[in-house]
């Protein structure tokens, strides 16, 4: 089975300061995507950013990066310069037999504090 | 463009009834996924459909099924409603010949089964 693992239930983080979200994955696959999504309280969820398994540079959009290190399948969030609207779960979520099926981990969730 | 939207938002359905939920796409996607969210499971992928056919299922009982119309549209239905059907669904659309498997959702349907 594939599973996403997120260690940490909640973090915490003061405004512009930087915070980074765990996440492991477990897959025999050798591609497929991983991505982050973040869920504010509307439960709206939202596409933060993405990583191709085959692309050895990491993702980037603007404050948000990731460390991808495939041998250990691991797949951290870094939120830079930490804004009040950063609050939210996020959570990691890879696809499932290089389809559209995605497998979710639990979430962390985030506070950010003034 | 527009997002995806669901309908309805909310609903209050009683033990042994049944209920359908709606999906409707960013214009251009055909790929329509549908996903749970409940707290004690989290986020699990229910179905996918693309050019009106089920692609991936999810594990879930036969009480729940999909269909997609051929605007892309989706439903989704639950029949014999349990209490533990209670949850936020949440409908995802994937552009159309994508390789990336990025996923938009929509804001979700909160179905409170009493």
């Amino acid at each position: 089975a594939q599973t996403v693992t997120q260690s940490q239930p909640e973090m915490s983080v003061q405004e512009a300061e930087t915070v980074t979200l765990s996440c492991t994955y477990d897959t025999s696959e050798s591609d497929y995507y991983l991505f982050w999504y973040k869920q504010p309280p509307s439960r709206q969820m939202i596409l933060v950013i993405r990583q191709e398994a085959y692309k050895q540079q990491n993702a980037t959009e603007n404050r948000f990066s990731v460390n991808f290190q495939k041998a250990a399948k691991s797949f951290s969030l870094k939120i830079s310069d930490s804004q009040l609207g950063d609050a939210a779960m996020y959570f990691c979520a890879h696809n499932s037999n290089s389809g559209y099926a995605l497998n979710f981990g639990k979430g962390t969730s985030l506070l950010v504090t003034p | 463009k527009a997002g995806v939207t669901q309908t309805p938002r909310y609903l209050i359905k009683t033990r042994g009834q049944q209920v359908t939920l709606s999906c409707s796409p960013i214009s251009g996607h055909r790929s329509v996924s549908w996903y749970q969210q409940t707290p004690g499971q989290g986020l699990q992928f229910l179905f996918e459909y693309f050019s009106e056919t089920q692609r991936n299922k999810g594990n879930f009982p036969g009480r729940f099924s999909g269909r997609q119309f051929s605007n892309s549209r989706s439903e989704m239905n639950v029949s014999t409603l349990e209490l533990g059907d209670s949850a936020l669904y949440l409908c995802a659309s994937s552009p159309t010949g994508g390789t990336s498997y990025e996923q938009y959702f929509g804001p979700g349907t909160r179905l409170t089964v009493t």
